[in-house]
């Protein structure tokens, strides 16, 4: 099975501050997403990369920006974390063949003071 | 914009019954559905995913898709109280995945 790790589950941060979230998949797969969940809005997508360091904006980048150094790694980045940015933020991870499905990671929880 | 909609619910019926579930979709384009579980407080799980048009089974679980009027639905047989979660409804466009805003399902014991 392929396994989507985020490295934090639960973050709480102060307005301003860098915030850095980290995705690690062990599927060789290529195209990576984050998203944010959010009560009453559903799934929205941030960014995905669909190669190592492509990087296409989805729905709501403002205020975000990605890496993808390697092909296993994806980061979301918050330059300067604000109080709209709480919210629970979701990695997935999907392979260009075969099943064609995406994988979530267990969600970071983030709070902005 | 490409849109998934779905009924945010609550939809509740009791242990055994039968739920159904919908989902409409905006581009007619899209080749790939897909029906998420998600448990208050986890990540979404895959439950079923279907890219042809008729009915696709899975033990308690079918997926309906009509290409033609752009909606899929999710029944789930012999409901458990185990079932109750948010149900996310989600389609492939291009490379992304669009998904709706979720269904929120309660199976009463």
């Amino acid at each position: 099975d392929v396994k989507v790790t985020q490295s934090s589950r639960y973050l709480v941060k102060r307005t301003g501050e860098k915030v850095f979230l980290e995705c690690v998949q062990d599927m060789d797969h290529e195209n990576m997403f984050w998203y944010r969940q959010d009560p009453g809005l559903g799934l929205r997508l941030i960014y995905f990369s669909y190669d190592v360091k492509m990087k296409e904006k989805g729905d709501i980048p403002e205020g975000y920006s990605v890496s993808r150094e390697k092909k296993e790694r994806f980061s979301l980045i918050l330059e300067s974390a604000s109080t709209n940015q709480t919210s629970m933020y979701l990695c997935a991870s999907q392979g260009d063949s075969g099943a064609n499905v995406l994988t979530f990671g267990a969600g970071s929880r983030l709070t902005v003071l | 914009q490409k849109e998934v909609e779905q009924n945010s619910g609550p939809l509740s019926v009791p242990e055994g019954a039968i739920a159904s579930l919908n989902c409409t979709y905006s581009d007619r384009g899209s080749q790939s559905f897909f029906w998420y579980r998600q448990y208050s407080g986890k990540s979404p799980e895959l439950i079923m995913s279907i890219y042809s048009n008729g009915d696709k089974e899975d033990g308690r679980f079918t997926a309906q898709l009509n290409k033609a009027s752009q909606y899929v639905s999710l029944l789930i047989r012999d409901s458990q109280p185990s079932d109750s979660a948010t149900y996310l409804c989600a389609v492939r466009v291009g490379q992304n995945f669009v998904f709706g805003p979720g269904t929120r399902l309660s199976v009463l014991p």
